[in-house]
C-alpha cells in the first residue's frame, strides 16, 4: 500500500512567519507535488518535483518555494506566511499516472 | 496550458438514481483521465481512470466514457448509494519525459439521498 505522509494536520501560524509543510512517501516514486485546495477552486497544483534537487512551477507558485534534497520527502516552504494563504495543503506522489494523496495539512495564518 | 471544466457543480440524488457528472478539456494533447473521490475530511482516492486510445471502462458501478473529438468525459454512477456521497474531481493530463502533471476540474459535491 501506497503511504503518503504529511507532518501535521492542522497549523496556525501568524503572519509573516516561515512555516514549512512536509511530505513524506514510501513507495519510492519519482514524482511529488505540492497542492492547495480551496472551496470551489479545486485543486491547483503550486510546485512538483520529478527527480530529488528538481523543481518545476506549478499554476500557483507566488509566495512559495519547495525542497526536495532526498527521493521520498518534498517540503513546502512559505517564506512569510500571509493571509491568503490560509487553506488546505495536500501533497501527492506518483508514477508517472496516478497519484496517491497523503492527508492534508489545514493552514491557518492569522 | 490546460483547462479542465466541471459539471455540476452540485448534484443531489435519490438512492438508487443514476448521476453523472461531466468535464471538458482544452488541451488536446492530453491522454490520461482520472477521477478521484473525496469523502468529507478525507484525502482524494482515485476510482477509475481512462487513456486516450479507450472509449469507454466500467468498474462495477461506476464508468467513464471519453470522447476525443469532442474533448470531452464523463463519470457515471449507477445505482447510487448514500455512501457514494463526496466531492469528485476529473482530472486530465499529459505525460512527458516520465512524468505528467494532473490539471482538476473545480469539483462535483454529490448527495445522495436515502
Amino acid at each position: 500500500d501506497v503511504k503518503v505522509t504529511q507532518s501535521s494536520r492542522y497549523l496556525v501560524k501568524r503572519t509573516g512567519e516561515k512555516v514549512f509543510l512536509e511530505c513524506v512517501q514510501d513507495m519510492d516514486h519519482e514524482n511529488m507535488f505540492w497542492y492547495r485546495q480551496d472551496p470551489g477552486l479545486g485543486l491547483r497544483l503550486i510546485y512538483f518535483s520529478y527527480d530529488v534537487k528538481m523543481k518545476e512551477k506549478g499554476d500557483i507558485p507566488e509566495g512559495y518555494s519547495v525542497s526536495r534534497e532526498k527521493k521520498e520527502r518534498f517540503s513546502l516552504i512559505l517564506e512569510s506566511a500571509s493571509t491568503n494563504q490560509t487553506s488546505m495543503y495536500l501533497c501527492a506522489s506518483s508514477l508517472p499516472s496516478e497519484q496517491y494523496f497523503g492527508p492534508g495539512t489545514r493552514l491557518t495564518v492569522t | 496550458g490546460e483547462n479542465v471544466e466541471q459539471h455540476p457543480s452540485t448534484l443531489s440524488v435519490q438512492e438508487g438514481d443514476s448521476a453523472v457528472i461531466k468535464c471538458t478539456y482544452s488541451d488536446s494533447a492530453s491522454n490520461y483521465f482520472p477521477w478521484y473521490k473525496q469523502e468529507l475530511g478525507k484525502r482524494p482516492q482515485l476510482i477509475i481512470d481512462i487513456r486516450s486510445n479507450v472509449g469507454e471502462k466500467k468498474d462495477q458501478r461506476i464508468a467513464v466514457t471519453l470522447n476525443k473529438t469532442a474533448k470531452h468525459f464523463s463519470l457515471h454512477i449507477t445505482e447510487t448509494q448514500p455512501e457514494d456521497s463526496a466531492v469528485y474531481f476529473c482530472a486530465a493530463s499529459w505525460g512527458v519525459s516520465g512524468y505528467s502533471t494532473l490539471t482538476f476540474g473545480k469539483g462535483t459535491m454529490l448527495l445522495v439521498s436515502p
